[in-house]
């Protein structure tokens, strides 16, 4: 099945740094990337539609000046969040949807956030 | 904002029995999804069904879609220790998105 790899895994960070964070899609084109967010023992939260080559869709309530995103290419969206505060620490998941099939996406492992 | 509500919302069980969870919706959709989800960890897609089936199955996994009642159940069967998880449906509106909107998840405890 197709592949998403988040990186990196988990990162730790001070106060009012930016960490960016990548999903790549390994083994296919993915036109349509989606980003979501997670706090503990919760669902997750659709926070922005990457799409290649255009500027994101952001979900409302989600900041775009501080979320940015940028969908470079077929296979790579990733995920910046400016200026972090702890308030901000998640878990973020990225998910790719196949161009050619277009109700299958298959969702990376996430990015466990900590701000210090 | 999520698309609606899962219950229950904590369940636990002894292995070998059934474990049955809800999820209702609150728009049209294309299709619903159930995926699961470990402590920690990325979402493993199990089960997707159409707005037009009303009942899927894989392995000892089963699903119902009430497209009336807007809601569906995800039906495990001979549970196993090794299925404590969270599960999760998602839904796919008709607004061409391809949006996954989940709901609030159940979180199944399966005790050896």
């Amino acid at each position: 099945g197709a592949v998403v790899s988040q990186h990196p895994s988990r990162v730790i960070c001070k106060s009012g740094t930016s960490v960016k964070i990548e999903c790549r899609s390994l083994d296919f084109q993915a036109t349509t990337m989606f980003w979501y967010r997670q706090f503990p023992k919760q669902s997750l939260m659709l926070m922005a539609t990457s799409n290649e080559g255009s500027k994101a869709t952001y979900e409302q309530g989600v900041e775009k000046d501080k979320f940015l995103i940028n969908h470079a290419s077929l296979t790579l969206s990733t995920l910046t969040v400016t200026s972090a505060h702890p308030e901000d620490s998640s878990f973020y998941i990225c998910s790719a949807r196949v161009t050619s099939r277009t109700d299958t996406q298959y969702f990376g492992p996430g990015t466990r956030l900590t701000v210090l | 904002s999520q698309q609606g509500e899962e219950d229950p919302q904590a369940l636990s069980i002894q292995e070998g029995e059934n474990a049955t969870m809800n999820c209702s919706y609150k728009t049209s959709i294309n299709n619903l999804q159930w995926y699961r989800q470990n402590s920690g960890r990325g979402l493993v897609h199990l089960i997707l069904i159409r707005s037009n089936e009303r009942e899927k199955h894989s392995g000892r996994l089963r699903v119902t879609l009430d497209t009336s009642k807007k809601s569906s159940s995800l039906l495990i069967t001979a549970s196993r220790a090794a299925d404590t998880a969270s599960y999760f449906c998602a839904t796919d509106g008709r607004d061409s998105s391809y949006k996954l909107i989940f709901g609030s998840g159940t979180r199944l405890l399966v005790r050896p």
